[in-house]
């Protein structure tokens, strides 16, 4: 059974750096088909793609996002990390994490339950 | 930056067909996905590599990709079926979502 699970601070403060932790489980991160996307979404707004992580450790960012953004993989602890410098009221969202299945091109078919981020003072 | 267009609502009414497009610069060169969200739920997959389904999921939806647009299409549509859709693919390593679109069943 393959399921995600999001985790970090539901609240931050402006120009704080955000850190959210994605524990998957039923797949592992160093399967070839496999990666993890983290994927936002502002309330009663769209989908926003933010980082993709392959099982090779190759990533790929958001181009809008790119110079804020870190993602990165602990294998062992079966965890994606990511991390948002310089957080602004306008990145509240929730936060979700994604396996990414290469299936002709990458499809997200699990998703976690998502995680509300609140930026505010 | 790549650009998914969609519409922000379509309506049908309980039986008939629904069409949900999604225009893209050369799309149809490209795998499109379609995503399904319920208020207060994560997203899930209901079409990817432009037609297929997931397993679990219902056979009156279907896609389909050509040109500069993809289409989904949810046939005998149901109450169930009311949701956002999310169309989205790949450009240059960097995943695209559309805008969504809200189906209301009425």
């Amino acid at each position: 059974q393959v399921t995600l699970k999001e985790s970090g601070p539901v609240l931050v403060k402006p120009t704080e750096t955000l850190t959210l932790t994605c524990t998957v489980s039923g797949f592992s991160l160093s399967n070839a088909r496999m990666g993890v996307s983290w994927i936002r979404q502002p309330p009663g707004k769209a989908l926003e793609w933010l980082a993709h992580i392959f099982s090779n450790d190759e990533k790929s960012y958001s181009t809008s996002l790119k110079s804020r953004l870190t993602i990165s993989k602990d294998t062992s602890k079966s965890q994606v990390v990511l991390t948002m410098t310089n957080m602004d009221p306008v990145d509240t969202a929730t936060y979700f994490c994604a396996r990414g299945a290469l299936v002709g091109a990458t499809v997200f078919d699990y998703w976690g339950q998502g995680t509300l981020v609140t930026v505010s003072s | 930056s790549y650009e998914l267009t969609q519409p922000p609502s379509v309506s049908v009414s309980p039986g008939q067909t629904a069409s949900i497009t999604c225009s893209g610069d050369n799309l149809g060169e490209k795998y499109a996905c379609w995503y399904q969200q319920k208020p207060g739920q994560s997203p899930v997959l209901v079409i990817y590599q432009d037609t297929k389904r997931p397993s679990g999921i219902p056979e009156r939806f279907s896609g389909s990709n050509s040109g500069n647009t993809a289409t989904l299409t949810i046939s005998g549509t149901q109450a169930m079926d009311e949701a956002d859709y999310y169309c989205q693919a790949w450009d240059s390593s960097t995943a695209v979502f559309g805008g969504g679109t809200k189906l209301t069943v009425l």
